[in-house]
């Protein structure tokens, strides 16, 4: 079976600070993979996609980056974090060849930034 | 861009009584899927729905796609405590990207 994890699973990071939140799924080949920010009480905000090895799609210019240096593990960067980074981050995959989507998310990183 | 807005952001129900939720698209969908987000955790997968005026049951849930493939709603007959949580319906189109509603939080009294 698919299992997606992630890590860590909190994290507290001063302004200015790098970031790198880690993503790998097992059990799956060639997923779409997928970072999501959640702000508290709010909705689900797509950050980067990626559809293969070295493949990123960036949906909001900011100050985040994405990679994915391999099939099953998708890698969430920031050079100098911003007070408004904060909030719950998501990572979630789909199958790669399929008409029927559905995302499979991970248990997500609450990062604060003070 | 892209555009997928849901209303209400909030519903607090009585137990029994029924609940909706909607979604609007600023384009025509290629498909749209439902989730579920229990406090503290991660978004679960209900159902996607794919067809013009497609109708999915499950249980006591009931989920609508338009005919135009910009809108759905989501309603659930009777609510349980257990519904608590926050729905999304996620629009997504050709290129398997997914953009997600605000989401609705149902509270539910027992």
């Amino acid at each position: 079976s698919q299992t997606i994890h992630q890590w860590p699973a909190t994290l507290v990071q001063p302004v200015g600070s790098p970031l790198s939140l880690e993503c790998t799924v097992e059990g799956t080949s060639n997923p779409n993979l997928y970072w999501y920010r959640q702000a508290a009480g709010r909705g689900l905000q797509l950050l980067f996609y990626s559809v293969g090895i070295g493949q990123i799609s960036s949906e909001v210019p900011q100050n985040l980056s994405a990679s994915r240096p391999q099939d099953r593990q998708f890698i969430l960067s920031s050079k100098k974090l911003l007070l408004s980074d904060s909030g719950f981050y998501l990572c979630a995959w789909s199958a790669g060849v399929s008409s029927y989507n559905e995302q499979f998310f991970g248990p997500g990183t609450r990062l604060t930034v003070l | 861009g892209q555009q997928v807005m849901q209303i209400p952001q909030y519903q607090h129900v009585q137990e029994g009584e029924d609940f909706t939720t909607y979604c609007n698209s600023s384009t025509t969908l290629s498909n749209i899927q439902w989730y579920k987000q229990r406090p503290g955790g991660h978004p679960v997968f209900l159902i996607q729905l794919v067809k013009s005026g497609e109708v999915k049951k499950q249980k006591r849930l009931t989920f609508q796609f338009g005919e135009a493939k910009k809108n759905s709603s989501l309603h659930i007959t009777a609510t349980q405590t257990t519904d608590v949580g926050t729905y999304f319906c996620a629009g997504g189109d050709d290129f398997n990207k997914f953009y997600f509603g605000s989401g609705t939080k149902l509270n539910v009294k027992p």
